[in-house]
């Protein structure tokens, strides 16, 4: 079975700074990627997907992510955090079919 | 484009009671539907999948008699949680997914917080 681990449970940043947020995965093959952002209270909001092609995938709010395959990770980074991209991040996967599996969580708190 | 809601945002219900929860695709057609269950300060653990039209497919160790998924229509998703009682308090999530030969893509809606008293 499929498993996504995040390894981080808890990241604080300063604002300005660069955040990077760790994603591995344990599958067979290549699957989707996919990280998500979910503020409080709120459902959660696709910030990039990878499926195939070129592995460094840039996606909104000036997040990318770059796909490893021998390292079967998929990390999240943005160079220049901002207040408002304090929330939960969840790493996701799908192999074969369209049903997700997600990872923990990662919480980031971003300081003045 | 591509917006989720979801009908009510809060409930408090009494133990003992049924709740129904809406799922419904705004702008899209959503041929699978997706129902998440999501506890404090954790990830979302699917509970079922349902495709239009045919009966809801259920994650191990989630009690279809409990939680009755309907998905009658292209845009409508429902979640019904009979008989609820304090330990199904928590957060439903339900998500949407147009099948594409390219995209695996779900669209969440803001979810719903259940209180069950």
């Amino acid at each position: 079975a499929q498993s996504v681990t995040q390894p981080d449970i808890h990241i604080t940043v300063s604002e300005g700074a660069s955040l990077e947020l760790r994603c591995n995965y344990s599958y067979g093959a290549t699957p989707y990627l996919f990280w998500y952002v979910q503020s409080p209270g709120q459902g959660l909001q696709l910030l990039l997907k990878y499926f195939s092609g070129d592995t460094l995938v840039q996606g909104i709010k000036g997040f990318e992510a770059e796909f490893k395959r021998s390292q079967s990770s998929f990390n999240l980074r943005k160079p220049s955090v901002h207040w408002s991209d304090a929330a939960e991040y969840f790493c996701a996967v799908a192999p074969n079919d369209y049903k997700l599996s997600f990872g923990a969580g990662t919480t980031v708190t971003v300081r003045a | 484009g591509a917006v989720v809601s979801q009908h009510p945002s809060w409930v408090i219900c009494k133990s003992g009671t049924s709740v129904k929860i809406e799922c419904r695709s705004l702008d899209f057609q959503a041929t699978t539907m997706f129902w998440y269950r999501q506890f404090p300060k954790q990830s979302l653990m699917l509970m079922a999948t349902s495709n239009e039209g045919s009966k809801a497919t259920y994650e191990q160790g989630v009690e279809k008699d409990k939680f009755l998924i309907n998905h009658a229509s292209l845009t409508l998703s429902t979640l019904t949680v009979t008989s609820a009682h304090p330990e199904d308090s928590s957060f439903y999530i339900c998500s949407a997914s147009r099948r594409t030969s390219q995209s695996r893509e779900q669209y969440f809606g803001p979810g719903t917080r259940l209180t069950v008293t």
